[in-house]
Order: C-alpha cells, then structure tokens, then sequence
C-alpha cells in the first residue's frame, strides 16, 4: 500500500533563507511523486513531479526537488524563499499503474515566511 | 488557461440539509474526482469517476453521492447533512497518458459548514 510521511507540519523561515520540505514515502515499486502547493483559500497547483530519468526535477516557482531511492525521499528545496511562498505543501505519490489518477497525499507543511 | 470551476466557495447549511456541489472542468478530461480537506487529515478521496454514468468508491464515500451525466460536470451531493461533514471539499480532474503520470488540476475549493 502506497503511503506518505511529510514529518513537519510547520514550518517558519525568513525571507531569503533556503527551504526544504521532507517527503517519504512508502511504495513497492519505483513510485511517481508529486508537490502541490496550496495558496491560502485556494485550490492545489502542481509544483512538479518526477516519474522517471533524472532525480532532481525542476518545478515552478524556482523549487525543485530529489528523488532518493534509498532514503525513499522526495524533499522538495528552494534556495531563496520569497513572502508570497507563504502556503500549505503536499507531497503526494502515484503507481506507474495509475499515475496522478490515484494519488496518495501526505498531511502537508505548512509554511510561514517571516520578513 | 485550463480550468476546474467549483460553482459555490463558500456554503452554509443546516444539518438534515440535501447539498449539492457542481464542478465543471474545461480540459476534456475523462477522470474527475472530489476530495475532503480537514486540518491535520491532508486530503482524502471521497469519490471518483473515469467516465460518464460511471463512479468509484474513494477512501471515505459514506454520506456522499455523485453524478456525472456529462463528461465536464461531476456533482457531490450530501443526501443529509452532518455537522461532520463540516469541510473544504475539493474537485480535481486529470489526464493520465502512456509514460507520464498525469496531473490533478484543482478547482479552489468549495467550504462548507453545517449548522
């Protein structure tokens, strides 16, 4: 069965200070992994996915992340945090069966940005 | 733009009350779902649909129905509602296509708050 660990459910970081997010995850095959951002009172937009080739994968926003086979992790990073990254972070994971039909989401982190 | 349109943001109802929840999304996708966002719970599929006329069961369907009569429209409904079902309710579709994992596209939310 497909599980997701985000262990931060808060997280503060000044403006201008790197972020990294953690992921884990729980899978018995090689997994598509996915970050989604949630701006307050919105929906969820995709920050990017990996599904196969290399395992740091560029996103949106300046943010990528990496797939760790061993550690099975896929934290998500940026070098440089901005005020308007203020938000709620969900790491979700899909099967090479289903894809983004089937996701499973972790709980999020949510993120403040202090000036 | 690609997009997943949730006819009510904000909602109040009283408990006992039929609701609806209407999505639309403009992408000819053939898989539409509806997620529930509670603090602390992430999100949880409640139910989904891989075509017209037809639905599957996600994590947590009791107290809900839906309905796709047409290929860009799924509909939640709560036959009673439970001051339980007190939520964020999110509808999402996606593509799902040979080597790539796809994307949840999200609508932004639908609140919902039972009295």
């Amino acid at each position: 069965a497909q599980s997701v660990t985000q262990p931060d459910i808060h997280i503060t970081v000044s403006e201008g200070a790197s972020l990294e997010l953690r992921c884990n995850y729980s899978y018995g095959a090689t997994p598509y992994l996915f970050w989604y951002v949630q701006s307050p009172g919105q929906g969820l937009q995709l920050l990017l996915k990996y599904f196969s080739g290399d395992t740091l994968v560029q996103g949106i926003k300046g943010f990528e992340a990496e797939f760790k086979r061993s550690q099975s992790s896929f934290n998500l990073r940026k070098p440089s945090v901005h005020w308007s990254d203020a938000a709620e972070y969900f790491c979700a994971v899909g099967s090479h069966q289903t894809g983004a039909n089937n996701l499973f989401f972790g709980t999020g982190t949510r993120l403040t940005v202090i000036p | 733009d690609v997009k997943v349109t949730q006819s009510s943001r904000y909602l109040v109802k009283r408990t006992g009350e039929k609701v609806f929840l209407e999505c639309v999304q403009d992408m000819d996708h053939e898989n539409m779902f509806w997620y529930r966002q509670d603090p602390g719970l992430g999100l949880r599929l409640i139910y989904f649909s891989y075509d017209v006329k037809m639905k599957e069961k996600g994590d947590i369907p009791e107290g809900y129905s839906v309905s796709r009569e047409k290929k860009e429209r799924f509909s939640l409904i709560l036959e009673s509602a439970s001051t339980n079902q007190t939520s964020m309710y999110l509808c999402a579709s996606s593509y799902f296509g040979q080597g790539d994992p796809g994307e949840l596209f999200f609508g932004e939310g639908s609140r919902l708050t039972v009295l």
